[in-house]
């Protein structure tokens, strides 16, 4: 089955406690992106990677880093998480052939930073 | 900059009333343009995608949606409402062909009462 998976669902985590959150997808799709939900402001971007190797930021990316060592994977890194992080996190990537373009989407991670 | 509105924060309707959200998106030529639903604790699940072609596509669970350049609107329908529909919708456009960039509305909630 074609999908994105995101680990781990949930984390509570305490304030400079470095984490990662990881995510791999097996489509063989060269773009992945990291988004954050918050309420009220949908979802907002954080970072995304064109291919291996190619990363660049998006809207929010302060306090975040991303590597994509490989095709599949692309975790998300908080150096050092603050509670202003707290906040439900989706990976996505993106499928471009034709009529079939759009992104799949993880189930999600719930972060809290207390 | 691209952009995408959703006026409505929250509506709540009956139980087998008709349904229309508004999603109304800022860009010059014809955006790629998608509705997702997400339910309470889960992920986002794509309903329907607008790329060329008929504007009025039609999605899953029902719904469908009509592209009008003139008003730069992708309204999502629905003629007859059931209590698992109440969650939260996202309009979203992929506005750059380069950064192929996926931008969220901020969502509206729909509530459904017996």
């Amino acid at each position: 089955e074609a999908q994105v998976t995101q680990n781990p669902r949930y984390l509570i985590t305490v304030t400079g406690k470095k984490l990662t959150v990881t995510c791999s997808q097996n489509m063989n799709h060269e773009y992945m992106s990291w988004y954050r939900q918050d309420p009220g402001l949908g979802l907002r971007q954080i970072y995304y990677s064109m291919n291996v190797e190619v990363t660049d930021k998006g809207d929010v990316p302060e306090g975040y880093k991303v590597s994509r060592k490989e095709k599949r994977n692309f975790p998300l890194i908080l150096e050092s998480p603050s509670p202003n992080q707290t906040s439900l996190y989706f990976c996505a990537s993106l499928g471009t052939g034709g009529s079939d373009y759009g992104y799949t989407f993880g189930s999600g991670t719930r972060l809290t930073v207390v | 900059a691209q952009s995408v509105t959703q006026p409505d924060i929250h509506i709540t309707v009956s139980e087998g009333a008709s349904l229309e959200l508004r999603c109304n998106y800022s860009y010059g030529a014809t955006p790629y343009l998608f509705w997702y639903v997400q339910s309470p604790g889960q992920g986002l699940q794509l309903l329907l995608k607008y790329f060329s072609g008929d504007t009025l596509v039609q999605g899953i669970k029902g719904f469908e949606a009509e592209f009008k350049r003139s008003q730069s609107s992708f309204n999502l329908r629905k003629p007859s409402v059931h209590w698992s529909d109440a969650a939260e919708y996202f309009c979203a456009v992929v506005g750059s062909y380069n950064t192929d960039k996926l931008i969220f509305g901020t969502g509206t909630r729909l509530q459904v009462f017996p």
